[in-house]
């Protein structure tokens, strides 16, 4: 079936620091690809998400490019704030119109001032 | 903006007992889903519906049900509570392929 891997459980940063977290997929054709943030004591939250090869989705600073070729759609911010501190979830939607939302299983980003 | 309600939103029970999670979105969302969240598990699909007397099998629903009486209203229940049951709750609303609306969570312990 379908799957999310995110590479990275833990990433540690210092504020202005580069940030990359990887995700990769297993899927046939084009599933929807999406980045959630999640606070604590708090549900996930949308980023944003891309649909189509080479499409780029961004928010807040963050942004992704879907690439079919890789299978990825690989997390990236040019400067990270303490406030990025999160943890943060690549997910897809099953192809084949299921409905279904297939979630890795996380990366907690700690951002040290 | 579109709201998803859960409730309660902290719940202990007894190995054995009964309880029943709730989850109300108000805006008519197709698809609803119940998430449980676990330290090392991520987020993990339970069961989801695409509307009203829909259920559809998630990934993780040994002993659990759940329920979809209304377009607004999914219900998840567990009728012989286990202490590995004991984790975070996530109810989510979404239309199509659009993103997912999340509720705050329901934490449940299982003594």
């Amino acid at each position: 079936g379908d799957s999310v891997t995110q590479t990275e459980g833990q990433v540690a940063l210092s504020e202005e620091d580069f940030l990359t977290i990887h995700c990769n997929y297993s899927a046939s054709g084009y599933p929807a690809l999406f980045w959630y943030v999640q606070y604590p004591g708090e549900g996930p939250q949308f980023l944003f998400r891309a649909s189509r090869d080479k499409e780029k989705g961004s928010s807040r600073g963050f942004e992704a490019t879907y690439d079919k070729g890789t299978t990825s759609f690989h997390l990236r911010k040019a400067s990270v704030q303490e406030s990025d501190s999160a943890v943060y979830y690549c997910a897809l939607g099953e192809t084949g119109n299921t409905g279904k939302l297939i979630f890795g299983l996380g990366t907690t980003l700690q951002v040290q001032p | 903006e579109a709201a998803v309600t859960q409730s309660p939103r902290n719940k202990v029970t007894v190995t054995g007992g009964n309880v029943t999670l709730s989850c109300r979105q108000t805006n008519s969302h197709n698809y609803m889903y119940w998430y449980r969240q676990d330290t090392g598990h991520g987020l993990r699909l339970i069961h989801y519906s695409y509307g009203a007397g829909n259920l559809q099998i998630g990934d993780v629903p040994d002993g659990y049900k759940a329920t979809r009486t209304t377009q607004e209203d999914f219900f998840l229940l567990l009728e012989l509570a286990s202490p590995s049951q004991t984790s975070l709750y996530f109810c989510a609303g979404r239309d199509g392929d659009t993103e997912v609306f999340f509720g705050k969570g329901t934490r449940l312990t299982v003594v």
